[in-house]
């Protein structure tokens, strides 16, 4: 079973849809939570990052973290053609003093105009 | 600003060949950080330097791998004896100390291996 388990998609939604994503991870080390947007050919950006569990939002973007769970996920609002690409979650784990990120395999979103 | 970058951004090698990938990180990043990503696949850790230090080198998958940072700035990937596995986008990212700060990614170097 790997650390964090992400499903692939791919993701196909119309313009102006909720999209929501999600992973799941087994290490209840991972104390840091982050999503990145990759586009194609790029490197990832990173779009949000959270610490606690709740909800953390900024514009269209709401990062969710369940620590009792071991689930995150990321709402995107009123989708927009610019928001296709692929969304990564990754995670942190601090023991041994690194800070070495885990990621997820990755959902690839399209959003139709 | 500038941010990460990475050399080449394509590389096709035979397999058995020697090759190095460079990052030039953010001025005043002291942390750096290499990954691997194949297709289909999130980005690996590789190895986490901070300043001129491999703090953890747990993700080379083997000694055909090494990686340097002499001053502390930029970084070289060393891979020998070239497998057609090793082909993935490489990544580097660097970051202020602190588990708090975000890490920055270049846009990769794609290493071919025929």
């Amino acid at each position: 079973q790997k650390e964090v388990e992400q499903d692939p998609g791919p993701l196909s939604v119309p313009e102006g849809a909720i999209v929501s994503l999600n992973c799941t991870y087994s290490n209840s080390a991972f104390q840091y939570f982050m999503w990145y947007r990759q586009y194609s050919r790029k490197g990832p950006e990173l779009l949000m990052y959270t610490y606690s569990s709740g909800n953390k939002e900024d514009g269209r973007f709401t990062a969710q973290v369940d620590k009792s769970s071991k689930y995150i996920s990321l709402f995107i609002r009123d989708s927009q053609p610019s928001d296709s690409a692929t969304y990564l979650c990754a995670m942190k784990d601090l023991q041994g003093g690194s800070e070495k990120l885990v990621f997820g395999k990755g959902t690839k979103l399209t959003v139709n105009p | 600003g500038a941010g990460v970058s990475q050399t080449p951004s394509n590389k096709v090698t035979e397999k058995g060949k020697y090759v190095e990938l460079r990052c030039d990180p953010i001025s005043g990043h002291t942390a750096l950080y290499w990954y691997r990503q194949s297709l289909g696949q999130g980005p690996e850790f590789l190895i986490y330097f901070q300043g001129t230090g491999a703090a953890d080198d747990s993700g080379l998958p083997n000694d055909r791998f090494f990686a340097v940072r002499p001053e502390g700035s930029v970084s070289t990937l060393k891979i020998q004896r070239t497998e057609r596995g090793d082909s993935a986008v490489y990544l580097c990212a660097s970051s202020l100390f602190g588990s708090y700060n975000e890490q920055f990614f270049g846009p990769g170097t794609r290493l071919t291996v025929l």
